[in-house]
């Protein structure tokens, strides 16, 4: 089993639409969650950090259920500009045996369409 | 806004030969790392390094890898001899620390190497 696990899309949706994407991870000693996002060929920028309590940054709102060791990502209100691979990324515990390691899911590749 | 850069933005070199691929992580981070992205894959964790010394490194850093903070600002990764296989896109990445929200990580633009 994968250590990361998200639906590759493509997702295709028209500007306006509202978008969720999950993704599962199998280490229940990982410590952090985030979700970066990734242009063609271009490094992995961070959008947001996971809380527990779940959070929202304008548009994205981002949740996590640890007992069912799963985060999501919404986007509300889509905008051409979000096209992009979203990449869901857990890092390990120090004391899981990883230094502050990140671990990358595949991507989910979100298309804006007008 | 602080950033990581890297130099070169591209490197081709033919198999074999020794690259040295260059990273400044933000100024006040203590913890830097290096992934890797092959074509059309996942971004794949390498080495970290704190404390002048080797954190955690994967079964993919192999002893053809080595890393190395020559100075107060450079971090290098150098792969002694290439092969076909390292063609990859190489990214470094720095945090502040390991823990809390001080653990997150910031990626440089990359380096896009080349084995031919």
């Amino acid at each position: 089993r994968k250590e990361v696990e998200q639906d590759p899309g493509p997702f295709n949706v028209p500007e306006g639409a509202t978008v969720a994407f999950n993704c599962t991870y199998s280490n229940s000693a990982s410590q952090s969650f985030f979700w970066y996002r990734q242009d063609c060929r271009k490094e992995p920028k961070l959008l947001m950090s996971v809380y527990s309590s779940g959070n929202e940054d304008g548009r994205f709102t981002a949740q996590l259920n640890r007992a069912s060791q799963y985060i999501s990502l919404l986007i509300r209100d889509s905008k051409l500009s979000d096209s992009a691979t979203y990449l869901c990324v857990v890092n390990r515990s120090p004391f899981s045996g990883g230094y502050n390691k990140l671990i990358f899911g595949a991507g989910t590749r979100l298309a804006v369409h007008p | 806004e602080p950033e990581v850069t890297q130099t070169p933005s591209h490197q081709v070199t033919q198999m074999g030969q020794e690259v040295i691929l260059r990273c400044v992580p933000i100024s006040n981070h203590l913890y830097f790392y290096w992934y890797r992205q092959i074509l059309g894959q996942k971004v794949e964790f390498l080495v970290s390094f704190y404390n002048n010394e080797i954190s955690e490194k994967s079964e993919i850093f192999d002893d053809q890898f080595s890393v190395e903070r020559p100075d107060g600002s450079n971090f290098t990764l150098k792969i002694r001899s290439t092969k076909l296989e390292d063609s990859a896109m190489y990214f470094c990445a720095s945090s502040e620390g390991a823990s809390g929200r001080s653990d997150t990580q910031y990626f440089g633009p990359g380096t896009r190497l080349t084995v031919l």
